[in-house]
Order: C-alpha cells, then sequence, then structure tokens
C-alpha cells in the first residue's frame, strides 16, 4: 500500500509570491490533516479535512489556505509569502481523523528569500 | 487546550545504552502517538498506544492514562537511532495532533 506523497519536497520561492502544496494520502483514508513545523514553534497544526469539508483550523493567519478533493487529495495554499512561512509542511492521513492513528508524508520543506 | 512536555529535551548516548523517553499531558486522551523524525524530515510511526505497553523489537512503550503519561523504551541503541522523537495527542475534537517539543537522541559509536 502506497503511503502519504507530498509534492513538491523542496521549493524556494520570493516573498510575496503564493504557493499551493499536494498532498495524497494513503488510499482508503478520508482525513487529511496539514502541519508547520519550524525550529522556534515546533511542529503546529494548520487544518484538518475530511470528506472535502473543513472541520478543525489551527491558529495561523488567512493567508493560509486549504481544500481537499472527492478522491480525499489535498491541497495548502500559502498566499503573499514572508519570510517566517519557511517551513518544512507535513501532512498526515487517516481514516477517520477521529482519534486513529496519523500517518505522515515526507513532507515540502519550502523556503522563502 | 491538551499541554505535551517531553523529557528530556537532548540525549546523548553510547551505542549499546538503554534510554528511556517521557511524555506528559495534561489532560485525558484517546490515544497517544510516538514517533521518529528521519534526518530527512518524515515522522515515522512507532507506536500507536492509548494505554497499556507495546513492544516493537529494540522499542516499546507504556501509556499510564490514568496518570497522563508515557515512555518509550529504547534498548541496545545503535546509530540509526538517532534523531528526533516526538509523542503527540489529538485535541479535544480528535480532529488535529498536539504535539511536545520532541527529544533529540545522538548515539555514538
Amino acid at each position: 500500500k502506497a503511503g502519504v506523497t507530498q509534492t513538491p519536497r523542496y521549493l524556494i520561492k520570493t516573498r510575496g509570491q503564493q504557493v499551493t502544496l499536494s498532498c495524497s494520502p494513503i488510499s482508503g483514508h478520508r482525513s487529511v490533516s496539514w502541519y508547520q513545523q519550524t525550529p522556534g514553534q515546533g511542529l503546529q497544526f494548520l487544518f484538518e479535512y475530511f470528506s472535502e469539508t473543513q472541520r478543525n483550523k489551527g491558529n495561523f493567519p488567512g493567508r493560509f489556505s486549504g481544500r481537499q478533493f472527492s478522491n480525499s487529495r489535498s491541497e495548502m495554499n500559502v498566499s503573499t509569502l514572508e519570510l517566517g512561512d519557511s517551513a518544512l509542511y507535513l501532512c498526515a492521513s487517516s481514516p477517520q481523523g477521529e482519534d486513529t492513528e496519523a500517518f505522515f508524508g515526507q513532507g515540502t520543506r519550502l523556503t522563502v528569500v | 487546550g491538551i499541554q505535551v512536555e517531553q523529557s528530556p529535551p537532548d540525549l546523548i548516548l553510547q551505542e549499546g545504552a538503554n534510554s528511556t523517553l517521557r511524555c506528559n499531558f495534561s489532560d485525558s486522551v484517546n490515544n497517544l502517538q510516538w514517533f521518529h523524525q528521519n534526518p530527512w524530515g518524515q515522522l515515522i510511526n512507532l507506536f500507536y498506544i492509548p494505554s497499556g505497553t507495546k513492544q516493537n523489537g529494540r522499542l516499546s512503550a507504556t501509556t499510564v492514562a490514568t496518570e497522563r503519561y508515557s515512555l518509550l523504551y529504547i534498548s541496545s541503541s545503535q546509530t540509526t537511532d538517532s534523531g528526533v522523537y516526538f509523542c503527540a495527542v489529538p485535541n479535544q475534537a480528535g480532529t488535529a495532533l498536539i504535539f511536545g517539543k520532541g527529544t533529540t537522541l545522538s548515539v555514538s559509536s
């Protein structure tokens, strides 16, 4: 069974640009969640989607958004990039989301210059 | 919200030594996960352990839900065990994981 796939693996963007990251969950998993990891703040929850609906959102500005498609694949978008958005973005999938085991992708490392 | 604390923050071992990593959480939870972050950043699942004890090779984990802590044991450590170990618990709705700050383990030969 294929794992969680995130693309691209690495990305360099300029301040002010926008970026879209993609996550394909494990087959059969309907919940996808996103996390940001930085040296200063650790791993922080961004948002969670289940059956194309956002069920939960973390404490991030509106520049961070996401969506989920009918095949459970998810994208997250960051607009008007800031230097502080440089981070490792991790996607996790789980069968139902609530209290079920989560599995993570390899991450997308975003650098904003 | 739920707070998760991990200790120690850093651990340096010689190959072959044993270690215990601790994870405390501030409220009752329905499950707990332990992860190992590899050098490329991926979080590798070690244990999904709401309560009780589980073992997988040289690793084992125990969660005492009533006392709000979990322990990860690594026996006969190897250099490949180096990296950051995280524990995570679900938030109230169960739709997000709350992570500790991690324990950085360095195993030297």
